[in-house]
């Protein structure tokens, strides 16, 4: 099955300061979706990517897919304290919308 | 009003004891899927529909039911909890088609005891 691996596990930055969190997959991804969650709520859907150096951004988020489609990254400029949460990345294999999920990237930012 | 609720919110139950979540969606999509949330684990599929008469099992179903009443519900049953079902479980939905983001449930939380 499809393995997604985040680094980092957990992240404490101060307010002000970049940071970014990397999703990398075993295989090729036809879809790569980020998302938010506040400690024990909903995920927040953030940016899909599908293909291959495309980048998205919202706001002071940006993602990057790279070209070979087995990684993406998460970049945050001038982090705040409403950026903490867990961001969790989710990969689509077969184009079926059968997501699965890294493990989460827990984000602190310190004021 | 939420696109996708869940309901209940928060349940404690004992061991043994049958418990069903339910999942209502507004967006009118055809997809509809159950995860569960442990820490450190992220999210696992437990079950999906694409449509009212099509129910997959995921990656970890067993233990688990589902059954899809109607496009807009849902429902995930646990016919005998035990306590390493204790977890968060999520909702969600997608449109049918192309790639298309799953919108989610805000979660119910289940403890068994």
């Amino acid at each position: 099955s499809q393995e997604l691996e985040q680094s980092p596990q957990s992240l404490i930055v101060q307010e002000g300061k970049n940071l970014t969190i990397n999703c990398t997959s075993s295989k090729t991804l036809y879809g790569l979706y980020w998302y938010k969650q506040k400690y024990g709520e909903g995920l927040i859907f953030l940016m899909m990517l599908q293909k291959g150096g495309e980048e998205k951004s919202h706001e002071k988020i940006t993602a990057k897919l790279d070209e070979k489609k087995q990684q993406s990254s998460l970049h945050i400029t001038a982090s705040q304290p409403s950026h903490a949460g867990i961001y969790l990345c989710g990969a689509d294999t077969g184009g079926y919308q059968k997501v699965t999920f890294g493990t989460g990237t827990k984000l602190q930012v310190i004021p | 009003d939420a696109d996708v609720t869940q309901t209940p919110r928060n349940r404690i139950t004992k061991t043994g004891k049958r418990i069903m979540l339910e999942c209502s969606q507004t967006k009118g999509h055809d997809r509809m899927y159950w995860y569960r949330q442990d820490p450190g684990l992220g999210l696992q599929l437990i079950y999906y529909s694409f449509d009212v008469k099509d129910i997959n099992k995921g990656e970890i179903s067993d233990g688990y039911s589902v059954s899809r009443q109607a496009q807009a519900k849902f429902s995930l049953s646990l016919e005998s909890a035990i306590p390493n079902q204790t977890a968060l479980y999520f909702c969600a939905t997608s449109a049918s088609g192309s790639l298309d983001t799953q919108y989610f449930g805000p979660g119910t939380r289940l403890t068994v005891l």
